[in-house]
This record gives C-alpha cells, sequence and structure tokens, in this order.
C-alpha cells in the first residue's frame, strides 16, 4: 500500500510564472485536502475534494490558484502569476471519510520557492 | 472557526525525561489528530484520538472533548524525538484547523 505521493517535491521559480503541483491519494480515499504551510506556523487548509466534487474553499485561495481532481482519482493545484508570497510547502492529504469523521493522511509536500 | 492553542510552543529536554504536550481548542470536534513532522517537513501520524486514551509505545494521548483539550505524553524521550509536533482538529466533514505546534528539542 503506497502512501500519499505528491510531485514535484522541490520547485523553483521566477516571479509570473505559472507552477502546477500533482498529488496522487492513498487509492481507496475518497477525499483529498490542500494546504500550505510556511515557515514557523502550523499547515493551512486551502481547499478539498470528496471525490472529483470540490466542497469548500478557504480565502486563502485567491484566484491565481485552481485546484482540480478529475475523476475522483488524483488532484492538481496551479498557482497562476507567482509571487514571493506564494513561498511555501504545499502538502496533500487524502482521507477515507464516514459522514464525519476521518483520520488524514500526509503526503511528503511540495516546497515552493518564488524568486 | 476553530481556534487551536499549543502549549508550551518550544520544549527542551534531556534525553530519558518525560514530557506532556497540550491542545485546547475552542468548540466541539468530531476529528482530533497528533502529528509529529519530521526534518524533512512531513507530517507522520501519531493519534487519532477524537476522544478517549491512546497508547502506542513511549507514546500515549488523551483527549478530553467535554473540556476541549487533548494532552500528548511522551516518557523516556530520545533525540529521534525532536522536531515539531501538531495538533489538528475539525468538526464535521471538511477541514481541520491545526495549531502552531511545539517544537521539542531532546539533547543527548
Amino acid at each position: 500500500d503506497t502512501g500519499v505521493s505528491q510531485d514535484p517535491r522541490h520547485k523553483i521559480t521566477k516571479r509570473g510564472q505559472n507552477v502546477t503541483f500533482r498529488c496522487d491519494p492513498i487509492s481507496e480515499h475518497n477525499r483529498l485536502y490542500w494546504y500550505r504551510q510556511t515557515l514557523g506556523q502550523g499547515p493551512e487548509f486551502l481547499t478539498y475534494f470528496q471525490n472529483e466534487a470540490q466542497l469548500e474553499k478557504s480565502r486563502l485561495l485567491s484566484d491565481r490558484f485552481s485546484a482540480e481532481r478529475p475523476k475522483g482519482s488524483f488532484s492538481t493545484l496551479e498557482i497562476q502569476r507567482t509571487e514571493q508570497g506564494d513561498s511555501a510547502m504545499y502538502l496533500c492529504a487524502s482521507s477515507f471519510q464516514g459522514l464525519f469523521t476521518g483520520e488524514l493522511f500526509f503526503g511528503e509536500g511540495s516546497r515552493l520557492t518564488v524568486l | 472557526g476553530i481556534q487551536v492553542e499549543q502549549s508550551p510552543p518550544d520544549l527542551i529536554l534531556q534525553e530519558g525525561a518525560n514530557s506532556t504536550l497540550r491542545c485546547n481548542f475552542s468548540d466541539s470536534v468530531n476529528n482530533l489528530q497528533w502529528f509529529h513532522q519530521n526534518p524533512w517537513g512531513q507530517l507522520i501520524n501519531l493519534f487519532y484520538i477524537p476522544s478517549g486514551t491512546k497508547q502506542n509505545g513511549r507514546l500515549s494521548a488523551t483527549t478530553v472533548a467535554t473540556e476541549r483539550y487533548s494532552l500528548l505524553y511522551i516518557s523516556s524521550s530520545q533525540t529521534t524525538d525532536s522536531g515539531v509536533y501538531f495538533c489538528a482538529v475539525g468538526r464535521g466533514a471538511g477541514k481541520s484547523t491545526f495549531g502552531d505546534g511545539t517544537t521539542l528539542t531532546v539533547k543527548p
């Protein structure tokens, strides 16, 4: 059983460029989450999907950010026109969610540096 | 939204000592997890414990949901226990809210 995998692990880009991160969840999990973590802080929620439906988005997810989960499998998080403030670790998690509960399992993260 | 407060923010111990980390939260929750973040940034699951008590080796956790707090106990600490410990809570489906973590340093 493989865990949550994220790609790329590291990305260095110049301000104004677009970047895309991919997340492959644990195969039987129906929910997928994206979080962002900056230095010295706890992870902050960005968005989550149940199967292919995006059910909740944080106000942190500006219009430069878009997330998709086609066919309810892998997910992508795209950041357009990157800014230096976007530099962070982007974490993906998945869970098998019952009506209210579920344990989150995180991937290793994708670290973004915007120059 | 739910507020999560972890204490202490920093903790320095000698190897072999015991410690208690605390997580207070501001509302009733259905999900509560403790994580250890390794030096490469990955969050390692320690406990899923919305209520009750669990033990795993030298680690144990207790959540008193009615009083809105959870405790993580580390006994006979080792240098490999060093790192940041996070508590994350959630209510219903959807997002979990993380505290700012406790940074544990275990000295040999």
